[in-house]
């Protein structure tokens, strides 16, 4: 079955940078794209940016242009988030989330969450 | 850049009763509207897509309807299981723009 694990909570100072996993397991890697969405503290959902696992191309959310960066390892079938230079409005729940390429709307599979807080 | 709207914030129902939840576009988003649920703790499910198109595996009892600018989610007989957060999001698929309603909390009257 389809599995996106995604790795553990971090905690960050104000200014650093942070990079999150997603591992995906029970289907072709490079057959579906994977979103980056995350969630403040009791707050909605909010897209940050995609990337295509098979040739690693990448869209950002114009709000995250320029400090997140996502990238894949094809030979793990994991891909990453990098945020940098956070502040303590970036606290939030990341998410990663699979859609198919011909249909990338289609949010299907998630992953269970990574906590990330940003705290002096 | 497109806003989306909810309403109401949070929405008072017994199970078995019938729940309404709207979403309003700032501009015309044709049918490329999707609607998730989200429970306390958990990732979001999708629900529909296409504004219309029930996901793999959602019961009956969720139907959704609109276009253009103003949608509607419909869940038939509110189960005990469905008491939780939904969000619509409207999506546009290239260049990849997403943006997801601020959300409203269906909750046990």
């Amino acid at each position: 079955q389809v599995q996106l694990v995604q790795s553990g909570a971090e905690v960050k100072k104000p200014g650093a940078s942070v990079k999150v996993s997603c591992k995906a397991s029970g289907y072709t890697f490079t057959s579906y794209y994977m979103h980056w969405v995350r969630q403040a503290p009791g707050q909605g959902l909010e897209w940050m940016g995609i990337i295509n696992p098979s040739g690693g191309s990448t869209s950002y959310a114009q709000k995250f242009q320029g400090r997140v960066t996502m990238t894949r390892d094809t030979s793990t079938s994991t891909v990453y988030m990098e945020l940098s230079s956070l502040r303590s409005e970036d606290t939030a729940v990341y998410y990663c989330a699979s859609s198919p390429k011909m249909a990338l709307h289609l949010f299907d599979y998630w992953g269970q969450g990574t906590l990330v807080t940003v705290s002096s | 850049e497109i806003v989306m709207t909810q309403s109401p914030a949070t929405l008072s129902v017994s199970p078995g009763e019938r729940a309404t939840l709207s979403c309003r576009a700032s501009q015309s988003v044709s049918s490329n509207l999707a609607w998730y649920q989200q429970k306390p703790g958990q990732a979001p499910r999708l629900l529909i897509y296409g504004a219309s198109t029930r996901a793999t595996g959602i019961p009956a009892r969720f139907s959704g309807s609109g276009s253009g600018t103003e949608f509607t989610l419909t869940i038939s007989s509110l189960q005990s299981e469905d008491f939780a957060v939904y969000y619509c999001q409207q999506y546009n698929n290239w260049p990849p723009l997403f943006t997801f309603g601020p959300g409203t909390k269906v909750d046990i009257k």
